[in-house]
């Protein structure tokens, strides 16, 4: 099946500073979506990418849709201690209605 | 409430037992959706639903593993003979429709622990 390598897997940052983590795969998404998990909650949505090459920002979230649709990162500014969590990254494959999901960035900000 | 929900917040059983999960998925959403998420791992897909539509069943892990929808409302999740490997946290989403690109808005899950 289709599989997103999402790197890196944990991440420790010292707070004020900016965040990059990516998803790659072999084959061809045609949606991303990046997801952010709180312990004992449900993933919540963040940004939702359609069309390869788009932009994105939501607040202090920005992520890009790779233009080879294959591969999106999400970078978050000036981080804050409420942006710990896991985040994921997850797409449909062409033909898909299965999300495919990545297995997540653990980020934990020092303040 | 507007979101996904999901019950019991916690389960623990014993090994054999037959244990229910259900969902509640956001009003007018078609699609409903079922994952597993093992400690510290990412989502893992089970199975969706669309409508009246056969469900996708193809990422149920044993034929222990059922889930039952009635038309666009509630689902259960039924694990039969539960083993510890099945311990894991269940997750439910829903989406408007059974489309690539939609997105799917997930509920908090159920944490399911056999002992």
């Amino acid at each position: 099946g289709q599989q997103l390598n999402q790197s890196p897997q944990s991440m420790f940052i010292q707070e004020g500073e900016d965040v990059s983590m990516n998803c790659t795969s072999s084959s061809i998404f045609n949606t991303w979506l990046w997801y952010k998990q709180d312990p004992g909650e449900g993933p919540v949505l963040l940004i939702a990418l359609y069309k390869a090459g788009e932009l994105t920002s939501n607040g202090r979230l920005t992520a890009q849709f790779g233009i080879t649709r294959k591969d999106s990162f999400l970078n978050i500014s000036a981080s804050i201690p409420s942006d710990v969590g896991i985040y994921f990254c997850a797409g449909y494959g062409a033909g898909s209605y299965q999300l495919t999901f990545g297995k997540g960035t653990k980020l934990s900000v020092i303040p | 409430g507007a979101g996904v929900s999901q019950s019991p917040s916690n389960k623990v059983t014993e090994k054999g037992k037959d244990v229910e999960l259900r969902c509640d998925p956001i009003s007018g959403h078609t699609a409903l959706y079922w994952y597993r998420q093992r400690l510290g791992q990412g989502l893992e897909f089970l199975i969706y639903f669309q409508g009246n539509s056969a469900p996708d069943k193809s990422g149920l892990p044993s034929d222990r593993f059922s889930a039952e929808r009635t038309g666009e409302s509630v689902s259960t999740l039924t694990i039969q003979r539960t083993q510890q490997e099945d311990s894991a946290v269940y997750l439910c989403a829903s989406s408007l429709r059974l489309a690539e690109g939609y997105e799917q808005f997930f509920g908090p899950g159920t944490r399911l622990t056999v002992l």
